[in-house]
């Protein structure tokens, strides 16, 4: 199945920081979606992104879709503790059928003072 | 309250019991799946249904099962559950399947002495 490479597995940063998450696919993404999960609950969706070069932002997060859309970023402003938890992007590589979404491995981020 | 409801949030069994994890959304939603997360290898999707009586195979089907007799239930069934299905286990559901933001249930803990 179509493959989604994260990066970085895993970030700490410190309280205030900037930092930028990372998705890529070696094919076209028709959706590209980004979920985060605190350790061991369930994925709370953040965006979703359709179009080649798609700009969204909710409080200090912002995604992007590249213009080619075959790789997303996840750039959170001003960290604080609250954004600490696993972040995962979820794609679809095909416009319809029965492809569903597939996830990339996720990025764990924590946050410290 | 719109949710996708999972029970139970934890259990501990024995090599060979059979066991059934329920899942249950109250939004009318047509697509519903599970899936699995282990560290280190992400979400891996186990079945998936596009509809009440359509179902199929995802990643990693072996061992498992599932029915949709309704369109708010899918249940998931491991007939003889062994270690390697130690697992925290999602199940999630969407309108379509196709640019439509899955919904997660909280997650079921499983550990399969």
């Amino acid at each position: 199945s179509q493959e989604l490479e994260q990066s970085p597995q895993s970030l700490i940063v410190q309280e205030g920081k900037n930092l930028t998450i990372n998705c890529t696919s070696s094919k076209t993404l028709y959706g590209l979606y980004w979920y985060k999960q605190k350790y061991g609950e369930g994925l709370i969706f953040l965006m979703m992104l359709q179009k080649g070069g798609e700009e969204k932002s909710h409080e200090k997060i912002t995604a992007k879709l590249d213009e080619k859309k075959q790789q997303s970023s996840l750039h959170i402003t001003a960290s604080q503790p609250s954004h600490a938890g696993i972040y995962l992007c979820g794609a679809l590589t095909f416009l319809s059928g029965n492809t569903p979404l597939v996830f990339g491995k996720g990025t764990r981020l924590s946050v410290i003072a | 309250e719109a949710q996708v409801t999972q029970n139970p949030r934890y259990l501990i069994t024995v090599t060979g019991k059979k066991l059934t994890v329920t899942c249950s959304q109250n939004m009318n939603h047509e697509y519903m799946s599970w899936y699995r997360q282990d560290p280190g290898l992400g979400l891996r999707q186990i079945y998936y249904s596009m509809n009440v009586e359509v179902t199929d195979k995802g990643d990693v089907p072996e061992g498992y099962k599932v029915s949709r007799k309704e369109k708010r239930n899918f249940p998931l069934i491991l007939e003889s559950p062994s270690p390697n299905q130690t697992s925290l286990y999602f199940c999630a559901s969407s309108w379509t399947v196709t640019n439509e933001k899955l919904f997660f249930g909280s997650g079921t803990q499983l550990s399969v002495l």
